[in-house]
């Protein structure tokens, strides 16, 4: 069974800082999955990648397979940014996804 | 919109009671996921359809949990006799296929008494 290890658990930072939540996991994957959970909202998917790099906005996801580590950043930050951010794989031959506990982010004005 | 959509959104129901859940993907979406988020355990999957292929249910946490997904597009998840230790927010998500960025519903936050 993958263990899913997500750090920090929790991130405080000013607003403009420049973020970065790390993510690893203990077996080979098919999928790496970043999602995102305003309080009291629901799930939405910010990225999912199985090699390299990808970008959307001021975000940015890259994953290291070889090291089994993925990092999740964000530029520029703005207090909407806060919310919970969960790192997911898929692998070892499961069909769900295995989840991390989550980065509680508060970005202050 | 034409979003995950998941009822109730809330329901109360005593100890012992049966449940049903429901859940309708987006359309066109192949697979389909049930995971439960709980306050102390967080988000852990349940349940996997794929088109018409045999579900994966090797997260269903006892034989109490069942779900099918009919036509290869609604699904519902049931709960036999519930405990209190049942109580969460079941969530669904689906995707055009396995692999592919999963779109969440808003969950049905259940509250067993």
């Amino acid at each position: 069974k993958n263990e899913v290890e997500q750090s920090p658990q929790n991130l405080t930072a000013q607003e403009g800082e420049f973020i970065t939540i790390n993510c690893s996991y203990s077996v080979g994957i098919s999928a790496l999955h970043w999602l995102q959970q305003h309080p009291g909202g629901g799930i939405v998917s910010l990225f999912m990648l199985s090699s390299g790099k990808k970008k959307h906005g001021r975000l940015i996801a890259t994953i290291n397979i070889q090291e089994k580590h993925s990092s999740l950043h964000i530029t520029a930050s703005h207090p909407r940014d806060s919310a919970v951010y969960i790192c997911a794989v898929r692998g070892g031959g499961a069909d769900g996804l295995t989840f991390g506990k989550g980065t509680h982010l508060i970005i202050q004005p | 919109g034409a979003g995950v959509s998941q009822s109730p959104s809330n329901k109360v129901t005593e100890k012992g009671k049966d449940v049903e859940l429901r859940c309708d993907p987006i359309s066109g979406h192949t697979a389909l996921y049930w995971y439960r988020q709980s306050l102390g355990q967080g988000l852990e999957f349940l349940i996997y359809f794929q088109g018409n292929s045999a579900p994966d249910k090797s997260g269903l946490p006892s034989d109490r949990f069942s779900a099918e997904r009919t036509g290869g597009s609604v699904s519902t998840l049931t709960i036999q006799r519930t405990q209190q230790e049942d109580s969460a927010v079941y969530l669904c998500a689906s995707s055009q296929q396995r692999d592919q960025p999963q779109h969440f519903g808003d969950g049905t936050r259940l509250s067993i008494l």
